[in-house]
């Protein structure tokens, strides 16, 4: 399978534990971003990174949260002192080069915040 | 920040007819792409359509742009209960030389059998 993948899945934690979620993105794809999700919405942007270089946080992305990509190649996302507004859809997607090219999309770690 | 906005926030139809969804978006864009997201799931790109273009169609999909109203529309034509999903437009923001997309609230499509 060659497409995005996500790791776990399913996440359920309680509040002030740790977590941490990884990407693995299509192989040859330089662009990896993290968005958020919750019922009813949208995806909502999080972060982005070109190779490792992260180019942009969202204000939504609070200092508990911080993302890396060593290496260019895979992502995580971690979220400290979780607390139960995190509970959401986390989605990992890449894409390749060029500005403006079709973002390709994980299934998604579901977090579930007690 | 921009987003753009779909209408109708949800939409029910028999198996056979047709759906459409539209998108509206605040500010001056080059591209505009729709996605769609069955329940739990990831999103799936279904089209990309740029700014010097009015139409574009894939299959069963039909989506037109329309940049002096700002308006998109998402056309499927001879729906499926597999087209049952929730649709999303998704526009370009750009800050400080990065690109990234901000999606809207979606159309929650249910075709019925």
């Amino acid at each position: 399978d060659t497409g995005v993948s996500q790791d776990p899945r399913h996440k359920i934690t309680k509040r002030g534990q740790n977590v941490t979620f990884r990407c693995d993105p299509i192989s040859e794809h330089n662009r990896l971003y993290w968005y958020r999700q919750t019922l009813g919405q949208g995806p909502e942007f999080l972060t982005y990174f070109q190779n490792e270089a992260q180019l942009e946080k969202s204000r939504l992305l609070s200092d508990r949260f911080s993302a890396e990509r060593p290496k260019g190649s895979f992502s995580t996302l971690e979220i400290q002192r979780t607390e139960q507004g995190d509970s959401a859809m986390y989605l990992c997607a890449s894409s390749l080069g060029a500005v403006q090219e079709t973002q390709y999309f994980g299934p998604g770690t579901r977090l579930l915040v007690l | 920040s921009q987003q753009g906005e779909e209408d109708p926030q949800a939409l029910s139809i028999q198996e056979g007819e047709n759906a459409t969804m539209n998108c509206s978006y605040k500010t001056s864009i080059n591209n505009l792409q729709w996605y769609r997201q069955n329940s739990g799931r990831g999103l799936v790109h279904l089209i990309l359509i740029r700014s010097n273009e009015r139409e574009k169609h894939s299959g069963r999909l039909r989506v037109t742009l329309d940049t002096s109203k700002k308006s998109s529309s998402l056309l499927i034509t001879a729906s499926r209960a597999a087209d049952t999903a929730s649709y999303f437009c998704a526009t370009p923001e750009s800050t400080s030389g990065t690109y990234k997309y901000i999606f809207g609230t979606g159309t929650r499509l249910k075709v019925l059998a």
